[in-house]
Parts: C-alpha cells; sequence; structure tokens
C-alpha cells in the first residue's frame, strides 16, 4: 500500500518570496507517478505539476517546481515569487504506474498563506 | 465554464435516507471517479470507472452505488445514510484510465451533511 505524509500543517510566507513544501511517500513500487494538486478557498482543486519517478529532471511549470529526491522518497514543491492567490491548501499525491486506475492516495495537505 | 459539473454544491439529509450526488463532465475524458474529503481523511479515492465501466472499488460499504448512464455521467447514490459519511464528495474525470497515470480534473464537489 502507498502513503503520503505532510508534514507542515500550515505555512505562512510574505508575498514575493519562495515557499518549499515537503512531502514523502511509501511504495513497494519501483515506477510510480507522484502530483501536487492545490485546493483554493472555494474548495476547487486544481492539478499543478507531476514528476514521473523514472524522470531524473525536476519538473519545472510556471512559477511551480519540484525537489525529487528518490532514495529519499521524497518530492518537495517550490512556490518561486509567491502571490496573494497563491494562498490555499497544498496536497502531495501519488499514484502507481500499472494497474491503478488512477487511484490517487493523498497526503493530508499543507495550507499555505501568502501575506502581503 | 466548469467542464466539471457536480449538483448540488450542499445537500443535507438525515440519518436513514438516500441521496444521488449527481456528475456531468463536458472534458471529452474516458474515465470518470469519486473522491472523498472528511474532516478526519484526506482525500480518498472510492471508485474508477472507464467507458462506463466500473474499473475499481475502493468503497467498503455497498451502501455507495455508483451509476453511469452515460460515458460522462457517473452519479453516486448513497444509501441509509449514516453521520460518518458527512464529507465533501468530489468527481473527477480523466482522459483515459491506463498504464500511465493521467491527470485528473475535479469537480467542485458537493458537501454532504447527515443529522
Amino acid at each position: 500500500a502507498q502513503k503520503v505524509t505532510q508534514t507542515q500543517t500550515s505555512i505562512s510566507v510574505m508575498e514575493k518570496t519562495t515557499v518549499t513544501m515537503d512531502c514523502v511517500y511509501e511504495t513497494q513500487d519501483s515506477s510510480y507517478f507522484l502530483f501536487w494538486y492545490k485546493q483554493t478557498a472555494s474548495g476547487e482543486i486544481v492539478f499543478l505539476i507531476r514528476q514521473d519517478s523514472y524522470k531524473k529532471e525536476n519538473a519545472t511549470v510556471g512559477h511551480y517546481s519540484l525537489n525529487f529526491q528518490k532514495p529519499k522518497s521524497s518530492i518537495g514543491l517550490i512556490i518561486t515569487a509567491t502571490q496573494i492567490e497563491d494562498s490555499a491548501v497544498y496536497f502531495c499525491a501519488m499514484s502507481p504506474l500499472s494497474g491503478s486506475f488512477n487511484k490517487l492516495t493523498f497526503g493530508a495537505g499543507t495550507r499555505l498563506a501568502v501575506c502581503p | 465554464d466548469p467542464k466539471i459539473i457536480q449538483k448540488p454544491k450542499y445537500l443535507v439529509a438525515v440519518t436513514g435516507s438516500e441521496k444521488i450526488l449527481i456528475c456531468e463532465q463536458y472534458l471529452g475524458h474516458n474515465a470518470m471517479y469519486w473522491y472523498r474529503q472528511s474532516a478526519k481523511k484526506p482525500l480518498e479515492f472510492m471508485f474508477s470507472y472507464s467507458y462506463q465501466k466500473l474499473m475499481d472499488n475502493q468503497t467498503a460499504s455497498s451502501r455507495f452505488q455508483p451509476q453511469s448512464s452515460k460515458k460522462n455521467h457517473l452519479d453516486l447514490q448513497i444509501t441509509a445514510l449514516k453521520p460518518d459519511d458527512s464529507a465533501t464528495y468530489f468527481c473527477a474525470s480523466s482522459q483515459d484510465l491506463g498504464g500511465r497515470a493521467e491527470t485528473l480534473y475535479f469537480g467542485s464537489g458537493t458537501r454532504l451533511t447527515v443529522l
């Protein structure tokens, strides 16, 4: 069984700074997929970025990037130049490579507050 | 315009009753899912469907029954409601359901409260 752990319950940062959110995972699979999603105050859940475990290069999308450390089973989300609208709850999730039927296992989430 | 429509947004029910949560997606996706988010647990996978066929069921209780009348519809019928069923239920979809994990797109959720 897979497990995803986000130890940071909440983080508060100043606008325009960089923030890193931690996520560690457990899996028996040699290959898997990792995702970050964002849940806004309205409850909407939005896909942000993904990392395929067999890719060594860290994924980057806009001002989101990942710090993937496979030996440590860690996939951190880095947000640069944070904006007020980045305030949300961020979820880390993972899926096995096959037979998964897209059954994501989610972490408990990290609440990010970006202050002006 | 929202591409995944869930109805209703809020739902209040009494213990023992039955409710149906509606989900329609207009993304042209072939796979649909139900996830649940409660105060006590993170987002949990419930069901997955591909081309209207049930592919995976991680819900222990038979009180939860998905229903797919069309490829872009996946409703969730919940019978004999209990207070523990109180949660926000999210419908999601992806292009396909195959060996390579697909990005999921979520609806805005139905918040169910069981009194």
